[in-house]
């Protein structure tokens, strides 16, 4: 049974700053792995999108990239601003499209 | 493209009661799942169609739950007989085929 794990828990940053999230998945068998950020009371915004052939996927000052042979992917978040604050998740996907989701990092960037 | 559309944003209802939501996906998208997301956890995954075909279904959907997708369209999904242990974010999602999910902002549902 796909588990995903989410490292750390909770991040508090001030501006500025570099980071990097973790995800980590037990199968390895996976179609893709998904990167999103959810705001308080909404719903789920897709940040990036990772196919298992590719290693990195790129947006703005985000970069996320995936091992998949060791069941990892980190999500690298360049010049923080208050405006990244929310928390991210990651999902595993096994080409059904039913999505396995992390517990999520809760990120605070403080200005 | 409006995005995917929730409604109620907010159900308050008391235990035992029933309760519906509605969801209406992107038109093009064949596509539509519903997953549940409790405070601090990840959403998980309750059960999807393509087009009006329910194709699968999670253990975490118990009896009390059913979905239902008549025209392709729109879906809804209806708790029977409410519990405390529903509470919840109930969020929709729609795809075109396998591309990427583009998730509503959910419908947050309090059984008191």
């Amino acid at each position: 049974k796909q588990e995903v794990t989410q490292i750390p828990a909770a991040l508090s940053v001030p501006e500025g700053e570099n980071l990097v999230l973790n995800c980590s998945f037990t199968d390895s068998a996976i179609y893709n792995l998904q990167w999103f950020r959810q705001d308080p009371g909404k719903g789920l915004t897709s940040l990036l999108l990772i196919q298992s052939s590719q290693r990195e996927q790129t947006s703005g000052r985000l970069n996320a990239s995936l091992d998949k042979s060791s069941g990892r992917s980190t999500l690298y978040i360049a010049a923080s601003q208050p405006g990244d604050s929310a928390t991210y998740l990651c999902a595993v996907d096994g080409a059904t499209n039913k999505l396995i989701f992390g517990t999520g990092t809760l990120l605070a960037v403080q200005p | 493209d409006t995005g995917v559309s929730q409604d109620p944003r907010h159900k308050i209802t008391k235990r035992g009661q029933n309760v519906t939501f509605r969801c209406d996906p992107i038109s093009e998208h064949n596509r539509l799942y519903w997953y549940r997301q409790t405070l601090g956890q990840g959403p998980e995954f309750l059960t999807y169609f393509q087009n009006e075909a329910q194709l699968e279904k999670s253990r975490l959907l118990s009896d009390r739950f059913s979905a239902e997708r008549p025209k392709g369209s729109f879906s809804t999904l209806e708790i029977q007989r409410t519990e405390q242990g529903d509470s919840a974010m109930y969020l929709c999602a729609s795809s075109l085929d396998v591309s990427p999910l583009h998730f509503g902002n959910g419908t947050r549902l309090t059984v008191t």
